[in-house]
């Protein structure tokens, strides 16, 4: 299946710095992104969803402000967690898919965020 | 809009023993169904998935779920597991047609093989 790179797989970081991470698709073009987070035994909550060229459209509940998304190509979206706080420290998954609804949606492996 | 109850958050079961993780969903509009396997600090990798056609789909290692439209189901199933199946599954569904790009996810089951 095709492969979605998520960089780094860890980051540490103080609280009050801005972190960035990474999503690559690496063998197909992404015409649509997303960004979500998991807390602890629990599900993936959707943060927001972005596509190439355009502003990413965010869920209620997540600020705008807080975690940038930039989705500039067919292969790369970025999340900056800006002033990051120890109660932003979670799991964040990024996933792409290709095309259409119903086509596989493939994820990274993930980005462990610890803020101290 | 749609949700997903997996009703089980955990799931012990001896090796080689059959198991049956359990997802039912809810939506107002036709349905497109997935379960994802999750290994500890890793994204999630699809398991197998439904479309269209056939009710039963199956993975190549063994699993196999039911497409339940009365029900409102997709159980995921496997007659046999193996210590290496030990992990977090989520089923999700997400909308079928043009647009429906979003998953939304249950809560997970966590299967635990007992050697």
């Amino acid at each position: 299946g095709a492969v979605v790179s998520q960089h780094p797989s860890r980051v540490i970081c103080k609280s009050g710095t801005s972190v960035k991470i990474e999503c690559r698709s690496l063998d197909f073009q992404a015409t649509t992104m997303f960004w979500y987070r998991q807390f602890p035994k629990q599900s993936l909550m959707l943060m927001a969803t972005s596509n190439e060229g355009s502003k990413a459209t965010y869920e209620q509940g997540v600020e705008k402000d807080k975690f940038l998304i930039n989705h500039a190509s067919l292969t790369l979206s970025t999340l900056t967690v800006t002033s990051a706080h120890p109660e932003d420290s979670s799991f964040y998954i990024c996933s792409a898919r290709e095309g259409a609804a119903g086509t596989e949606a493939f994820f990274g492996q993930g980005t462990r965020l610890t803020v101290v | 809009a749609q949700s997903v109850t997996q009703l089980d958050s955990q799931v012990p079961v001896f090796e080689e023993a059959p198991v049956e993780l359990r997802c039912n969903y809810s939506s107002s509009v036709s349905v497109y169904l997935f379960w994802y396997v999750q290994y500890p600090n890793q994204g999630l990798q699809l398991l197998l998935k439904y479309l269209s056609g056939s009710t039963l789909v199956k993975s190549i290692n063994g699993f196999e779920a039911e497409f339940n439209k009365s029900q409102t189901s997709f159980h995921l199933r496997k007659p046999s597991v193996h210590i290496s199946d030990t992990a977090e599954y989520f089923c999700a569904v997400s909308g079928a047609g043009a647009g429906s790009y979003q998953l939304t996810f249950g809560k997970g089951t966590k299967l635990s093989v007992i050697p």
